[in-house]
């Protein structure tokens, strides 16, 4: 079966680290551009990194610096690294692939994700 | 920060037509990015609805459809029913902020 299975989130005080681990099985891993997704309870969805087929990394402003993806292809495992997490990353982060045609990508496999809380 | 505009909800009764729009800017849908679909049930992970404007995924009925034109695009849904009860999103690519933007979001109630 095609899915993507993802793990690590936990409670974790301000300031401190998290490292979430995703697993893919049913496709060629290496293949694929992977990225994290996360989603504040009752709000809308946000882009918050991803890593390339060659390894390139990209971010937006409101985790760069911060967060770190990483791949392990022989592992079909995609990772995030969280470091100096703030209460306003408490979310659920998915985990997703994105399939690509003429620049445009869209993400066309998810996870079912994992509960990050950031708090006291 | 959500760069897409979308109303907050829309309604309808089962078996009318309701669209949702997404509002972008010239570096996003205006730029010529193509506008993607997600539909997320309660308590479920996102699924992929429409991508590459108005292109269905198997599995997913033709009385969905979507298209785009200049800064915005559109989601249809011709005979609605109870089963689109849901949260919608778009998503596309951004120039200016060199990443992935995703709608406000909408959610569809079937009266």
């Amino acid at each position: 079966e095609v899915q993507l299975v993802e793990s690590g989130g936990a409670l974790v005080q301000p300031g401190g680290s998290l490292r979430l681990s995703c697993s893919a099985s049913g496709f060629t891993f290496s293949r694929y551009d992977m990225h994290w997704v996360r989603q504040v309870t009752g709000k809308g969805l946000e882009w918050v990194s991803t890593i390339g087929t060659p390894g390139d990394t990209h971010y937006p402003g409101s985790v760069k610096g911060r967060f770190t993806i990483s791949r392990e292809n022989a592992r079909d495992s995609l990772y995030l690294q969280m470091n100096t997490l703030r209460a306003e990353d408490t979310a659920v982060y998915y985990c997703a692939r994105s399939q690509y045609y003429d620049n445009n990508w869209y993400f066309d496999l998810w996870g079912r994700g994992t509960l990050v809380t950031v708090s006291s | 920060q959500s760069v897409l505009t979308q109303p907050p909800s829309v309604s309808g009764a089962p078996g009318q037509r309701v669209t949702i729009s997404c509002t972008g800017s010239s570096s996003n849908i205006g730029a010529g990015y193509d506008v993607h679909w997600f539909q997320q049930l309660p308590g479920a992970a996102p699924r992929l609805l429409i991508y590459g404007n108005n292109n269905r995924p198997s599995g997913v009925p033709d009385r969905i459809s979507g298209s785009k034109s200049g800064t915005s695009a559109s989601l249809a849904f011709t005979g609605l029913q109870a089963e689109d009860e849901a949260d919608y999103y778009c998503q596309s690519h951004d120039i200016s902020l060199s990443g992935y933007v995703f709608g406000t979001g909408t959610k569809v109630t079937v009266l």
